[in-house]
This record gives structure tokens, C-alpha cells and sequence, in this order.
């Protein structure tokens, strides 16, 4: 069985400090991971994956995340934090085992203040 | 314009009766997913459909119902055997069934039993 959590439900920071979102999962096989945000009543919006290749991969709005496979980790991560980047942020994961199906965390709400 | 469309956006159910929400995509994917969202969790699977004509149930498919008659639409009837069908429901695509596709998703539908 395939899993994901977050460890934090809630991350605040300053505007302009670095942020990171903490993602860690758990899969039989090979992990495909993925980033969404959520606006307040709206649908997730995809942010970036990772495949294969190289650990840290690059998205949209500035975001980047480092897979770690000996941590079983995919944090997510912005240099300078925006105000606008408040919203809610889940992990998810996927392997080949369940193909149809992604699992996702629990979700993290990042505060960003001005 | 390409996208998901959901509709309606809100809907409120009587004790006791059907409801069914839309779900429509003009991107020519295979794959689609209906999602429950509850405050405070993640996103759990209802049903996936990984080409027409065809769906398998999720983690939480009892009191739900779907078809995949088109291609393109992916409706979800919620039956008074939901016991607490008040959520958020989310319905995605992604271009294929595999583990590396990324899922666009529509803009939700909250439903509330009244």
C-alpha cells in the first residue's frame, strides 16, 4: 500500500524568508510524486513532479522540491516567500503497483505574512 | 478554453434523494477521478475511470455511483445510501491512466444535505 503524510499541518513564515512543506511517503515501488496547491474553494492546482532523473526538480511560481530516497522525502521549497503563496499544499503519490490511483497527504496550510 | 467544468457549484440535497454532479473535459483525456474532500484530510478516491466505458471503484466508493458513457464526461450520482455525503467533491483528469501523468482538476462542487 502506498501512503503519504505531512507532518505539519500548519506553516507560517515571513514574506521574503525561504519556505519548505514537508512531504514523506511511502510506496512499494518505484515513487512518482507530485506537488498541488489549493485556493480557498477551488481545485488543486498541479505544481511540479518528480520521475526520474535529476533530485531536484523545478515548477511553476518559483516552487522547486529535493526528492530523497534514502529519507522517503519530497519537500517542497521557495527561496523568497510571496503573500500570495498563502494556501493549502498537498503531496501525492503514485506507483506503478497503482497505477490508477494517487494517493494524497493530508495537506499543509502555508501562511505567508507581509 | 480548455479545462474541466463542474457543475453546479453548490447543491443541496434533501434526506433521502439522488443527486448527480457533472463533471466535463474538453482536453481529450482518458483518465478521469472523482475526489472527496472533508476538512482536515486529504483527498480520498470515490471512483477512477481509465477509459471510457470503463471504472473501478476507489477507497470510499459505497452510496456512489458513475458512468463513462463519452469520453469526455464523468458524471458522479451520490444515492441515499450516502450516509454523510456533505463534502467537497473534486473531480480530475489526466492524459493517461499511468503514474507519471500529472491531474488537472476542476473547480469542485460543495455539496450540503439540508
Amino acid at each position: 500500500a502506498q501512503s503519504v503524510a505531512q507532518p505539519e499541518d500548519q506553516v507560517n513564515v515571513a514574506e521574503g524568508n525561504p519556505l519548505t512543506v514537508k512531504c514523506t511517503y511511502s510506496v512499494s515501488g518505484n515513487p512518482y510524486l507530485f506537488w498541488y496547491v489549493q485556493y480557498p474553494n477551488r481545485g488543486l492546482q498541479f505544481l511540479l513532479k518528480y520521475i526520474t532523473g535529476d533530485n531536484l526538480v523545478k515548477g511553476s511560481y518559483g516552487f522547486e522540491a529535493e526528492f530523497n530516497k534514502s529519507q522517503t522525502s519530497f519537500h517542497l521549497k521557495k527561496p523568497s516567500a510571496l503573500v500570495s503563496d498563502s494556501a493549502l499544499y498537498f503531496c501525492a503519490v503514485r506507483d506503478n503497483a497503482n497505477a490508477g490511483k494517487s494517493t494524497f497527504g493530508d495537506g499543509t496550510t502555508l501562511t505567508v505574512k507581509p | 478554453d480548455g479545462g474541466i467544468t463542474q457543475s453546479p457549484k453548490y447543491l443541496f440535497r434533501k434526506e433521502g434523494q439522488n443527486v448527480t454532479l457533472s463533471c466535463e473535459q474538453n482536453l481529450n483525456h482518458d483518465a478521469m477521478y472523482w475526489y472527496r474532500q472533508d476538512p482536515g484530510q486529504g483527498l480520498r478516491l470515490i471512483y477512477y475511470s481509465q477509459i471510457v466505458n470503463d471504472f473501478q471503484k476507489g477507497d470510499i466508493a459505497e452510496g456512489y455511483s458513475v458512468s463513462r458513457e463519452k469520453k469526455e464526461s464523468f458524471p458522479l450520482t451520490v444515492t441515499s445510501a450516502q450516509k454523510n455525503p456533505t463534502a467537497f467533491y473534486l473531480c480530475a483528469s489526466s492524459i493517461g491512466p499511468g503514474p507519471t501523468f500529472e491531474a488537472f482538476f476542476g473547480q469542485g462542487t460543495r455539496l450540503t444535505v439540508v
